[in-house]
């Protein structure tokens, strides 16, 4: 079975600095999708970035980007230059080739900015 | 568009009770979803549909049932309802591409007492 770790429960960081939230899975899988999920107090489910198991290179989207290790099956988050607007819980989610993008998610980071 | 629209927003229901979570998405997606989120934890899939008249179950269907007869809806049956229920509840949809991005409601609050 396909499973999602995420070993932080709770994170906090400084504003204006950067941060890194850890994540690992198991899978048999060689094709397969990951995500990470942003929740603000708002109870929203926001994407934040996707990653093709495929692709060597590693996902960027502004501030946000991931360390994506294939072989060791690590996916971590890293947010630069943290805005008070960060805060939120993070997970991280799964999906493979044939599981009609059904999401397989971890249990959550709870990112604190402080200012 | 609105997306993926959810109601209600916040439901209290009694031991036994019986109640529909209504799930509407207006951007023509053929895959739907529904998750549980329980307190401080991760998402669970509780049922999914490939489109209209295709349901099958997720990790955590016990005390659920759903029907999928248009494109558009995908509601939620909970029968019975129990305290384990108590719980918020996502809609969401995708286009259904490999790895599409699943795009959520803003959620149920259901408490059972």
């Amino acid at each position: 079975a396909q499973t999602v770790t995420q070993s932080q429960p709770e994170m906090s960081v400084q504003e204006a600095e950067t941060v890194t939230l850890s994540c690992t899975y198991d899978t048999s899988e060689s094709d397969y999708y990951l995500f990470w999920y942003k929740q603000p107090p708002s109870r929203q489910m926001i994407l934040v970035i996707r990653q093709e198991a495929y692709k060597q290179q590693n996902a960027t989207e502004n501030r946000f980007s991931v360390n994506f290790q294939k072989a060791a099956k690590s996916f971590s988050l890293k947010i630069s230059d943290s805005q008070l607007g960060d805060a939120a819980m993070y997970f991280c989610a799964y999906s493979w080739e044939t599981s009609g993008s059904r999401l397989t998610f971890g249990e959550g980071t709870q990112l604190t900015v402080n200012p | 568009n609105a997306g993926v629209t959810q109601t209600p927003k916040f439901r209290i229901l009694k031991i036994g009770q019986s109640m529909t979570l209504q799930c509407t998405q207006d951007m023509n997606h053929n895959y739907m979803y529904w998750y549980r989120q329980d307190p401080g934890m991760g998402l669970k899939l509780i049922y999914y549909s490939v489109g209209a008249g295709i349901t099958d179950k997720g990790e955590v269907p016990n005390g659920y049932n759903v029907s999928r007869s248009t494109t558009e809806d995908f509601p939620l049956r909970l029968e019975l309802a129990a305290p384990s229920q108590t719980s918020v509840y996502f809609c969401a949809s995708s286009y259904g591409a490999r790895g599409s991005p699943l795009h959520f409601g803003n959620g149920t609050r259901l408490t059972v007492t």
